[in-house]
């Protein structure tokens, strides 16, 4: 089977850094994606890894390491509209192969 | 990027009623596309990968003569509930498959999603 772990609920301070780490097991692997989900909405495509090391997209960077089966996105310089559900994404094949997603909520 | 729509946005029916919810990818062509519900704080569940020109791939659990896929394009795919009852309530949510060239680099766009309140 397909199992990917990432934690249930973070808690930042607005304007500092967060990561959301995430570990998978999967029969194969084609790429590790990162979603951003606010409530009542569909997700958001952020970030896409295939290969190892670091992608880093404004505010936002993804990390892969293929061997030890990891990644994590980093957010900088939090603000309030980041509250949001982020989605951990594997894909073995079609389609892709979602974690249970972290719930970052971001305080004052 | 890549569009998807969703339509229609919310739907209130009553129970026993039929509910046809459409997914359009507006600036690609999508051979594949997938239908995901969702319940308040739990994760994407897929129901059924939708195939144009042939017949839905279900979910272990998803029943195929409730919920009724239809891909009859390109750019067009359809989720009909059937007889829908209230435990049928749900955040549906559909994705299509933009093409890279490869299977292993397609990227998923998701929709905006449809609310479904059964009554």
């Amino acid at each position: 089977g397909q199992n990917i772990d990432q934690p249930t609920e973070m808690t930042a301070t607005e304007g500092a850094i967060v990561q959301i780490n995430c570990t998978y097991q999967t029969s194969g692997f084609n790429g590790l994606f990162w979603y951003q989900q606010h409530a009542g909405e569909a997700p958001t495509f952020l970030s896409y890894n295939v290969l190892d090391g670091l992608e880093e997209k404004g505010r936002f960077s993804s990390f892969l390491s293929r061997s030890k089966g990891y990644s994590y996105l980093l957010l900088k310089e939090l603000q309030m509209k980041d509250s949001a559900s982020y989605l951990c994404a594997v894909r073995v094949h079609t389609p892709l192969v979602f974690g249970k997603g972290t719930r970052l909520s971001v305080i004052a | 990027g890549a569009v998807v729509s969703q339509h229609p946005s919310r739907v209130i029916c009553k129970s026993g009623t039929s509910v046809k919810i459409e997914c359009r990818s507006l600036d690609f062509q999508a051979t594949t596309m997938f239908w995901y519900r969702q319940f308040p704080k739990k994760s994407l569940m897929l129901m059924a990968t939708s195939n144009e020109g042939s017949k839905a791939t279900y979910e272990q659990g998803v029943e195929k003569d409730k919920f009724l896929i239809n891909h009859a394009s390109l750019t067009l795919s359809t989720l009909t509930v059937t007889s829908a009852h209230p435990e049928d309530s749900s955040f549906y949510i559909c994705s299509a498959n933009k093409p890279s060239g490869s299977t292993s680099t397609d990227t998923q766009y998701f929709g905006p999603g449809t609310r479904l309140t059964v009554l």
